[in-house]
């Protein structure tokens, strides 16, 4: 059974800092994998999708890094900002018709 | 674009009262979720529907019913509510076979005393 962690649970930074949010999986025959933000009281937005033959995506400030091999994926965010205060959740993908499978997030305070 | 859509955002129930949870999407997706979400914890998957007339059970299904009717349309129902149903409910969608992102709504948190 596919098990994602993601550590730490909570992370505080100033802002500007970069940082790294990390998520490990279980089974590494994985499909894909999601990365998404929540804001509190919210629904969840997808950020970035890695297919299984892909090592990294970017978008904007966020870049996210995947190694099957030692089922680890790591979400970097360049010079944060305020406003990427949220949690961020790992979802990974085992086939194409398997549903995904969340870690528990981790919550993120940038502080100005 | 509505992208998918919750109703209601908020409920209170008491135990044993039955409810239905609505999730509607405008973009002819054909996968459909309904996750919850417990305080602290990942979301965990209900049930799911891969397209109109076909659903599956997902992680935890005890105690919920779906059905998907059209393309639009994916309700939850909750028969016979309990305390352990408490939780925020999402519903979302994808228009693939698991290649594409998740869509997802602005949830349902759900109150059983």
């Amino acid at each position: 059974k596919q098990e994602v962690t993601q550590i730490p649970a909570a992370l505080s930074v100033p802002e500007g800092e970069n940082l790294v949010l990390n998520c490990s999986f279980t089974d590494s025959a994985i499909y894909n994998l999601q990365w998404f933000r929540q804001d509190p009281g919210k629904g969840l937005t997808s950020l970035l999708l890695i297919q299984s033959s892909q090592r990294e995506q970017t978008s904007g400030r966020l870049n996210a890094s995947l190694d099957k091999s030692s089922g680890r994926s790591t979400l970097y965010i360049a010079a944060s900002q305020p406003g990427d205060s949220a949690t961020y959740l790992c979802a990974v993908r085992n086939s194409g018709n398997t549903p995904l499978v969340f870690g528990k997030g981790t919550r993120l305070s940038v502080i100005a | 674009n509505a992208g998918v859509t919750q109703t209601p955002k908020f409920r209170i129930l008491k135990i044993g009262q039955s409810m239905t949870l609505q999730c509607a999407q405008d973009m002819n997706h054909n996968y459909m979720y309904w996750y919850r979400q417990d305080p602290g914890m990942g979301l965990k998957l209900i049930y799911y529907s891969v397209g109109a007339g076909i659903t599956d059970k997902g992680e935890v299904p005890n105690g919920y019913n779906v059905s998907r009717s059209t393309t639009e349309d994916f309700p939850l129902r909750l028969e016979l509510a309990a305390p352990s149903q408490t939780s925020v409910y999402f519903c979302a969608s994808s228009p693939g076979t698991g290649t594409e992102k998740l869509f997802f709504g602005s949830g349902t948190q759900l109150s059983v005393l």
